[in-house]
């Protein structure tokens, strides 16, 4: 069966540190992933998607990057945090999103100081 | 543009109550439709999803949706919750062959006991 792995589960870091969270997932091939960025109040906010190794499409620009280095790990990173970069974000897959959804990663809570 | 709407922010209700919770979208074409539920500490689950066929489906733990195209809505209910219902609701849409969901802001709901 699929499984999608989030870590860490939560993060406190100072203004101005780089960030690394990485996702990846099990038990499938070529999955679409993406990073969403949970906010109380406003929802989740789709912060990039890949379809493939290397590809990654930005949905708001902001103080964050992704890579794909392998099929099945997503990485999100920043190289200087700022404070409005706390939240909850959430990695997620999918084979075809529009008949299926997406599965969750348990999400990485980031606290930045 | 493409967007979810969800009006109630919070919902309190007491146990046996029956729920309804708006949603509505705005979206070009053909679209799928999602719920998905967040209880306390947990992942984003899969509640029912709506992509053809018969507009009132039917998903876990006794909730139901009803698509209406007229009306760019598709409203989840249940006729009686309990207070394990407790959690946060998202509605999200996708386009047929789309790689994107787009969520809502989501709905805490309270269920007293």
């Amino acid at each position: 069966s699929q499984t999608i792995h989030q870590w860490p589960a939560t993060l406190v870091q100072p203004v101005g540190s780089p960030l690394s969270l990485e996702c990846t997932v099990e038990g499938t091939s070529n999955p679409n992933l993406y990073w969403y960025r949970q906010a109380a109040g406003r929802g989740l906010q789709l912060l990039f998607y890949s379809v493939g190794i290397g590809q990654i499409s930005s949905e708001v620009p902001q103080n964050l990057s992704a890579s794909r280095p392998q099929d099945r790990q997503f990485i999100l990173s920043s190289k200087k945090l700022l404070l409005s970069d706390s939240g909850f974000y959430l990695c997620a897959w999918s084979v075809q999103p529009s008949r299926s959804g997406y599965t969750f990663g348990s999400g990485t809570r980031l606290t930045v100081v | 543009a493409q967007s979810v709407s969800q009006h109630n922010h919070h919902v309190i209700l007491s146990e046996a109550a029956s729920l309804e919770l708006g949603c509505n979208y705005s979206y070009g074409g053909t679209v799928n439709l999602f719920w998905y539920v967040q209880y306390p500490g947990q992942h984003l689950q899969l509640l029912l999803k709506y992509f053809s066929g018969d507009p009132l489906v039917k998903g876990i733990k006794g909730f139901e949706a009803e698509f209406i195209k007229s009306k760019f809505s598709f409203n989840l209910r249940k006729p009686s919750v309990q207070w394990s219902d407790t959690a946060e609701y998202f509605c999200a849409v996708s386009g047929d062959s789309s790689y994107k969901l787009i969520f809502g802001s989501g709905t805490r709901l309270l269920v007293r006991p």
